[in-house]
Parts: structure tokens; sequence; C-alpha cells
């Protein structure tokens, strides 16, 4: 399984600025994808970050909120926008292979608003 | 959206003891994935399934692919206190990207 750091693990912030989540992969993948956590809840999929071109975002979430970029195959970032306490939750990179169905996941970043 | 219906919610056993818990969908899954989730981490993997019936074991983890390509369960023999978590399954419809999870099963263990 790759390796995927995600920086940071946890920050505080104050309604109203923007935090950017980076997520590093030591091997080339396929695919990237962005989930949300929200306390004690299951995991949804916010978006899928694809290379060199716009996001995929599901039903209720949106590019303003929620920009992400995805340079190249081991890197991407996901920016939660204009923030406020509801958006408190625990945000997760995975990553996966086309030809392979595993999904992995980093270690997530514990977003808290205040 | 499609939903994976997960049960039970929590488990409450003894250390030793064997534990079962499992997933279904409304619809057909051509993938069944098990995580296990510990405090402050993201979901680790812990199983993979990829044909109707398929059983396959990880140590005392064992989780097989229902017939119907429309269940799956986890089974875990002889409990020890590090199993204590949460526990996800996630499927994959045929020819969709995307993940979907189930709402977890909390498992803690009395020593």
């Amino acid at each position: 399984s790759a390796v995927i750091s995600q920086k940071p693990s946890r920050d505080i912030c104050q309604r109203g600025t923007s935090l950017t989540i980076q997520c590093q992969v030591d091997s080339q993948v396929t695919m990237m994808f962005w989930y949300r956590q929200q306390p004690g809840q299951s995991l949804t999929l916010i978006a899928t970050a694809n290379q060199g071109s716009e996001a995929t975002y599901e039903s209720g979430f949106v590019i303003d909120k929620f920009p992400i970029s995805r340079p190249n195959l081991t890197f991407s970032t996901l920016t939660v926008s204009n923030m406020s306490p509801e958006d408190s939750s625990i945000y997760l990179c995975s990553v996966g292979h086309l030809d392979n169905e595993k999904l992995f996941f980093g270690s997530g970043t514990q977003l808290s608003v205040l | 959206g499609q939903q994976l219906n997960q049960s039970p919610q929590s488990m409450f056993i003894q250390e030793g003891e064997d534990v079962s818990m499992n997933c279904t969908s409304s619809s057909i899954f051509n993938t069944w994935l098990w995580y296990k989730q510990d405090p402050g981490e993201g979901p680790v993997l812990l199983i993979a399934l990829y044909k109707a019936g398929e059983l396959t074991s990880n140590g005392r983890l064992t989780a097989q692919f229902g017939i119907t390509r429309k269940d799956s369960f986890l089974n875990i023999s002889a409990s020890i206190p590090s199993d204590v978590g949460i526990y996800f399954c996630a499927g994959r419809e045929e020819g969709a990207q995307k993940l979907v999870f189930g709402q977890g099963t909390r498992l803690t263990i009395n020593p």
C-alpha cells in the first residue's frame, strides 16, 4: 500500500478563515479522493481530485467552498473556505489505482472551527 | 444516493469472545471492503472482497462477499483489547468509482 502523508494533522481555526490541507503520496496513484467525517459519523465523499483538471464534486459540495488542486499524480490539496463551526470535522485524503479496487486513507486532519 | 446498512451500531463484549458484524445494500456491489478506524487515525484496510461467495481471512478476521452480491459480513475470533475501534464496511457498485461507506460498528471490549 502507498504511504500517505496528510498535513496538518489538526488545526483550530477562526470563523470566516480558510484552511488548506495537503496530501502527499510516496508513489504515483491514479485516483485521489477527499472525504469528510463529521463527529461520530461515517465517511462522506466530498470530491474526486482529477489530475490537471477540475475536481468532480458530490452532491452537496461545491468548488467555491471546497476548492481542490491536483497538480500531479502524487499530490493534492483541499481548501475549506470561509469556515463556520459546522465545518468542524475530520477531513481525509484517500488514494487508489484504477485497476485495483482497494482504497487507502491518510491519517486525517482534525479541524475545529470556533 | 446509495446507502449501506451496517449492523450492529455498537457491540460490548468480553475479551476472548467472537464478534460478527454485517452490511447490506439495496443494489448489487462488485467490491466489498472492510476497514478499522482507531481514534485520531484514518481507516485502515483490513480485507478486500471481489467475487460473490468469496471468503477471505486476515489473521483472526474473516470476511465474506454474499452470494446475492448485496451483503457482506466480518467476523473477529477470540477478540483482544487492540480490536477496540470502529469498523466500517464499504462497497462499490459495478461500474462506479465511488466507494460508499456503512455507518460503522463501534466495538468495545471489557477485559
